[in-house]
């Protein structure tokens, strides 16, 4: 999706490793979003960013923390990766004011741990 | 737990047909939103809809909600076959409006 990447595309990785994905914006918005994506559960809100440094929990953070020190990049880091932790990520960035306006969506990882 | 949940979870149509998905969700609303995705691809804003507003209309698109109800609706008309995708509303996380959380979509599939 123009002005949004995730990197990588698909990943596979042991259980117990760290693993850090990886999301870039040109568009130069302040809001930056890690969701996860699982047959049955939808979308759910894993962290965001409402700015350089400014980060916060969504709904299912637990294992998982982020990092903001560009306005372009946001990490996304499994700290100790488990078979739970598989799924699709995907990053999403907004311009306004967090829900005034749509997403804008990456193309997603696809992340396995065996 | 997910504020917004879509319903049915899944339908099946013939191009030509109109296509209505509901959504409804729990706690009071700035505005909801409704996005698509194509298979193994990102999510695609389609409409936004203010808790003001009880219509919007964009191309094939219609979008009512019905605050009173906590409910909104999705009719897609004379859907065709590139309609077929997973459609998801969402809401904000908090009275903050902090961030948006999904249902868990409704999937549509549109045979020629």
């Amino acid at each position: 999706d123009a002005g949004i990447t995730q990197s990588p595309r698909h990943k596979v990785t042991e259980t117990g490793t760290p693993v850090t994905l990886r999301c870039h914006q040109t568009e130069n918005h302040r809001y930056m979003y890690w969701y996860r994506q699982d047959p049955g559960h939808g979308l759910r809100l894993i962290h965001y960013s409402y700015g350089v440094k400014d980060t916060d929990k969504g709904e299912v953070s637990d294992g998982y923390s982020v990092s903001r020190s560009k306005t372009e990049d946001f990490l996304l880091t499994l700290e100790s990766a488990t078979s739970s932790q598989t799924s699709v990520y995907f990053c999403a960035i907004s311009e306004l004011d967090q829900t005034l306006d749509g997403y804008t969506f990456g193309s997603g990882t696809r992340l396995t741990v065996v | 737990s997910q504020q917004g949940e879509e319903d049915p979870q899944a339908l099946s149509i013939q191009e030509g047909e109109n296509a209505t998905m509901n959504c409804s969700y729990k706690t009071s609303i700035n505005n909801l939103q409704w996005y698509r995705q194509n298979s193994g691809r990102g999510l695609v804003h389609l409409i936004l809809i203010r808790s003001n507003e009880r219509e919007k209309h964009s191309g094939r698109l219609r979008v009512t909600l019905d605050t009173s109800k906590k409910s909104s609706s999705l009719l897609i008309t004379a859907s065709r076959a590139a309609d077929t995708a997973s459609y998801f509303c969402a809401t904000a996380l908090n009275q903050a409006g902090t961030a948006l959380i999904f249902g868990k979509g409704t999937t549509l599939s549109v045979s020629s």
